[in-house]
């Protein structure tokens, strides 16, 4: 009873560097996202997915890509991280995208010197 | 995206109710009213849902006002484990789910 899975749980990166974060889920939803949470902050969604093969942009969509080619899993990237990117990092899904609970990763914490 | 006021933060005695506020004045007429938790260094976390009527489920009860321009959520009995940050989430679709700094809760013991 996996739920949604995010890998890695905690990395720290040098800036300029790229990395991938890895969210799956195994209750085959249609819909996937990507949110952001800084120090004493709300979420900000980034990138979110309606289904396998499409992508849209969130709230706060700079310096971050995002791929969905299959319907488990939805990838995080950063080409070039900036110290500004230092975050937490959520994962989530839902079955559709309207009154359907959504479903939480734990989070990954990226850290950006 | 309607717009929400909760407060900051608020304290409770653990065993006694709890009623959380929220004020959403610009809800739309589609826009259901969800409550989300976030327990420390978790994600957040679906706590109950509704549109018009009042809502009971096993974590917690959902009062929403007439005009739909506040809701209450009510913990019937607050135990440690309750303390988290509370967010009131006024949206139909989950794109457009808005957190905001929501209520921080403390439950003492």
């Amino acid at each position: 009873n996996a739920g949604v899975t995010q890998t890695p749980k905690f990395r720290v990166l040098k800036t300029g560097q790229s990395m991938t974060l890895l969210c799956a889920q195994d209750m085959n939803h249609e819909y996937m996202y990507w949110y952001r949470q800084d120090p004493g902050m709300g979420l900000r969604l980034i990138h979110y997915s309606v289904g396998e093969g499409t992508t849209a942009k969130g709230e706060v969509p700079d310096g971050y890509n995002v791929s969905r080619l299959k319907k488990q899993n939805f990838l995080l990237g950063l080409e070039s991280a900036a110290p500004s990117q230092t975050s937490v990092y959520f994962c989530a899904s839902s079955y559709r995208a309207s009154w359907d609970t959504i479903y939480f990763g734990e989070g990954s914490w990226l850290t950006v010197v | 995206d309607a717009k929400t006021t909760q407060p900051n933060s608020m304290e409770s005695n653990e065993e006694e109710p709890v009623h959380l506020p929220c004020n959403h004045s610009t809800i739309s007429g589609t826009d259901y009213i969800h409550w989300y938790r976030q327990l420390p260094s978790q994600g957040p976390e679906y706590v109950i849902h509704g549109l018009t009527s009042n809502v009971n489920n096993r974590m917690a009860s959902l009062a929403i006002a007439e005009d739909r321009k506040s809701s209450t959520l009510i913990l019937h009995r607050a135990t440690l484990r309750d303390a988290a940050v509370y967010y009131c989430i006024p949206a139909l679709y989950g794109q457009n789910f808005v957190f905001g700094p929501g209520t921080r809760l403390s439950v003492l013991p």
